[in-house]
């Protein structure tokens, strides 16, 4: 089993509509979690991150942990054409001598259609 | 803006070449990546260092090598490029302390003919 798993799409959404990007992941202790978005060519920027405490909202993202099932969610309300990338989920297990060993998933490719 | 710069965007070597693919950061920051992305397998870590000459292997070092002689520059060694060596190769940096985000560079496409 991968450690981190995502769907790789394409998910494809209407402009307006909520786009839903869903990452599982096999560690129980994982701490925190990322989602980066990558546009084709580009390299990937961090949009989002959220510890296990909690869920998070920025602007029309919203980032959501579900701990009993493992898997972290980011949801995108009022999707814009300008959304479509690749969204990666990365999930930190924990330091190791002062490293966060991040681990990604092969990320989901969004489509927002107009 | 934090900037993380990799020496070339695009590189075609043939196939034994030693190549070196350089990664300069100027945030100061303790930690440098060098992961490879691949369609359907994502990002994979080569290996990455938390400081000056202190490296550790990722999850597919074999065949790399990497260099940390000064803290704003990570290099990747190829020692003798092989054909599935060919892949986009990401440098990325961040803070040492806890969950902190990785910035990361532009890229290199690497072809190996």
């Amino acid at each position: 089993q991968k450690e981190v798993e995502q769907n790789s799409g394409p998910l494809s959404v209407p402009e307006g509509a909520i786009a839903s990007l869903n990452c599982t992941y096999s560690d129980r202790g994982s701490q925190s979690f990322f989602w980066y978005r990558q546009y084709s060519g580009k390299s990937p920027e961090l949009i989002m991150f959220i510890y296990s405490n909690g869920d998070k909202e920025d602007g029309r993202f919203t980032a959501q942990l579900n701990k009993a099932s493992q898997y972290v969610s980011l949801l995108i309300r009022d999707s814009q054409p300008s959304d479509s990338a690749t969204y990666l989920c990365a999930v930190n297990p924990g330091q190791i001598r002062g490293y966060q060993k991040v681990t990604f998933g092969i990320g989901t490719k969004l489509q927002v259609i107009p | 803006d934090v900037k993380v710069t990799q020496s070339s965007r695009y590189l075609v070597k043939r196939t034994g070449e030693k190549v070196f693919l350089e990664c300069v950061q100027d945030m100061d920051h303790e930690n440098m990546f060098w992961y490879r992305q691949d369609p359907g397998l994502g990002l994979r870590l080569i290996y990455f260092s938390y400081d000056v000459k202190m490296k550790e292997k990722g999850d597919i070092p074999e065949g790399y090598s990497v260099s940390r002689e000064k803290k704003e520059r990570f290099s990747l060694i190829l020692e003798s490029a092989s054909t599935n060596q060919t892949s986009m190769y990401l440098c990325a940096s961040s803070f040492r302390a806890r969950d902190t985000e990785a910035f990361f560079g532009q890229g290199t496409r690497l072809t190996v003919v």
